[in-house]
């Protein structure tokens, strides 16, 4: 089955630099990259998700990269503020059967 | 806005008890999902359902069991209890081809 991984587990900036969360995934068959975040106590929100038919997908201020050909998909938060503190989830799925999720970033914005 | 109602926020049980958790969902989804949130590990998949009566394993099905007699309503039951079994547990439902929403979760503590 699909393994994701992701990196770092704890992430700490200071308010106003860039945030970047990385996840690889195993199965070629993904095609569906969300990602979530979670804050303190809540429940987990999609926040942006990127098809594989497209490289960047960009709102706002946070934007997903992907790779297909390296099995990789990436998270930048730009100009952080301190309630983007929060632990961040990526997922991947196969045509939004089951989905595999990362295994968390805490990300820590200091002010 | 999707609700996803879990019926408890925190839920405490014995070793050996019997314990049904209960998610319910106001948008007619088709797709239901259980998972157990835990450090590290992110979100693990239990079991999920495509439509009523049907379920199907996911990851870490051992020791669960679910029921879906209504399309609203899925619950997942720990027939007997063990204390490998506290975790955080999220309930998730989607409509075809979209991505899950989350409900708030309920924390479970076996003693």
């Amino acid at each position: 089955g699909e393994n994701v991984e992701q990196h770092p587990s704890t992430l700490s900036v200071q308010e106003g630099d860039s945030a970047v969360i990385k996840c690889t995934y195993s199965d070629s068959a993904s095609n569906y990259f969300p990602w979530y975040k979670q804050e303190l106590g809540k429940r987990p929100q999609l926040i942006i998700d990127i098809r594989s038919n497209v490289g960047e997908k960009k709102d706002q201020r946070i934007a997903v990269t992907l790779n297909k050909t390296a099995k990789h998909f990436s998270l930048h938060i730009t100009e952080t503020q301190p309630e983007d503190s929060a632990v961040y989830f990526c997922a991947a799925s196969d045509n939004f059967n089951k989905f595999y999720f990362g295994s968390g970033t805490k990300l820590n914005v200091k002010p | 806005d999707v609700k996803v109602t879990q019926s408890s926020r925190y839920l405490v049980k014995r070793t050996g008890e019997k314990v049904f958790l209960e998610c319910v969902q106001d948008m007619d989804h088709e797709n239901m999902f259980w998972y157990r949130q835990d450090p590290g590990l992110g979100l693990r998949l239990i079991y999920f359902s495509y439509d009523v009566k049907m379920k199907e394993k996911g990851d870490i099905p051992e020791g669960y069991s679910v029921s879906r007699e209504k399309k609203e309503r899925f619950s997942l039951i720990l027939e007997s209890a063990s204390t490998n079994q506290t975790s955080m547990y999220l309930c998730a439902s989607r409509p075809e081809v979209q991505p899950q929403h989350f409900g708030d979760g309920t924390r479970l503590s076996i003693l």
